[in-house]
C-alpha cells in the first residue's frame, strides 16, 4: 500500500461548482500537511500549509485534515476556469529529519467555463 | 513569478554532454532540494542541501552532481545522461530543514536526453 492515495482524475466540473479534492495516508506519523497547485509546465505553487487536524481557510481554498481518519481534502468555493490545474497533496512527519515531502500522484481538475 | 528561478527553462543534450541546472533564491532560506518530475508524476526527493552542506542524498546515481556555492545557489551537474533522465527538474526552497518548513517551488528545467 503506498503512503499517500489520490484520485488522479481528471475531475470535470462546471464554472461557479465547490470542489472536492482528496487524499487518504497510512503514516500515522505525519503531522504537517500542503497543498499545492501547478500548472502545465510550471512548479507546483503552494496553496495551502496546516498542521494537524482542523480547518484552514483561506480565500476560496479551505483545507480540511482529520487525522483520525489520516484524510485530508481541499475544498474550492465558486470555482473559476483558472483553477484548472494538477493539485497535489503533500505532507511530512515530526521525525525531526531533513526529509522531503511525500507527495499523492496529483489530481487534474478542470473546470468547464 | 516564483521566487525560486531556475534556468534554464528547457535543455536538450546528448548522452555525452556535460551540462549544468542553475538555481536561485534570495528568500533567505538556508535548506535547498532538488526535484525530479516526470509526466503526470509527483516530484520525486533527489538531494537536499541545509546551510550549503549535502544532507541527504536519496540514491541517485553519479551522473548527477550537486552542489551549493552559496547559500542563495544550488546547481546541479549532468554528465553522461541516459534517455530515462529526460524530465522537469524542480528546484525548492525553505526556511531551514524539517517537517515543519514548507518548501517553494521553482518552475523547473525542462530535459530532454537524445
Amino acid at each position: 500500500q503506498k503512503e499517500v492515495e489520490q484520485d488522479p482524475g481528471p475531475l470535470s466540473v462546471p464554472e461557479g461548482a465547490i470542489v472536492s479534492l482528496n487524499c487518504t495516508y497510512s503514516n500515522s506519523a505525519f503531522q504537517y500537511f500542503m497543498w499545492y497547485r501547478q500548472y502545465s509546465r510550471k512548479g507546483p505553487e503552494l496553496l495551502m500549509y496546516t498542521y494537524s487536524s482542523g480547518n484552514k481557510e483561506d480565500g476560496r481554498f479551505t483545507a480540511q485534515v482529520d487525522k483520525s481518519s489520516k484524510y485530508i481534502s481541499l475544498f474550492i468555493r465558486d470555482s473559476q476556469p483558472s483553477d484548472s490545474a494538477t493539485y497535489l497533496c503533500a505532507m511530512s512527519d515530526s521525525g525531526g529529519g531533513a526529509d522531503g515531502l511525500t507527495f499523492g500522484k496529483g489530481t487534474h481538475l478542470i473546470i468547464q467555463p | 513569478d516564483t521566487e525560486v528561478t531556475q534556468t534554464p527553462k528547457h535543455l536538450v543534450m546528448g548522452m555525452t554532454n556535460k551540462k549544468s541546472l542553475k538555481c536561485e533564491q534570495h528568500m533567505g532560506h538556508r535548506a535547498m532540494y532538488w526535484y525530479k518530475q516526470k509526466a503526470k508524476k509527483p516530484p520525486e526527493l533527489m538531494f537536499v542541501y541545509s546551510y550549503e552542506k549535502l544532507s541527504i542524498n536519496e540514491s541517485v546515481p553519479s551522473r548527477f552532481s550537486p552542489e551549493c556555492p552559496n547559500s542563495s545557489l544550488l546547481n546541479l551537474h549532468l554528465h553522461a545522461l541516459q534517455p530515462e533522465d529526460s524530465a522537469l527538474y524542480l528546484c525548492a526552497s525553505s526556511q531551514v530543514t524539517g517537517p515543519n518548513q514548507p518548501q517553494h517551488f521553482g518552475d523547473g528545467t525542462r530535459l530532454s536526453i537524445l
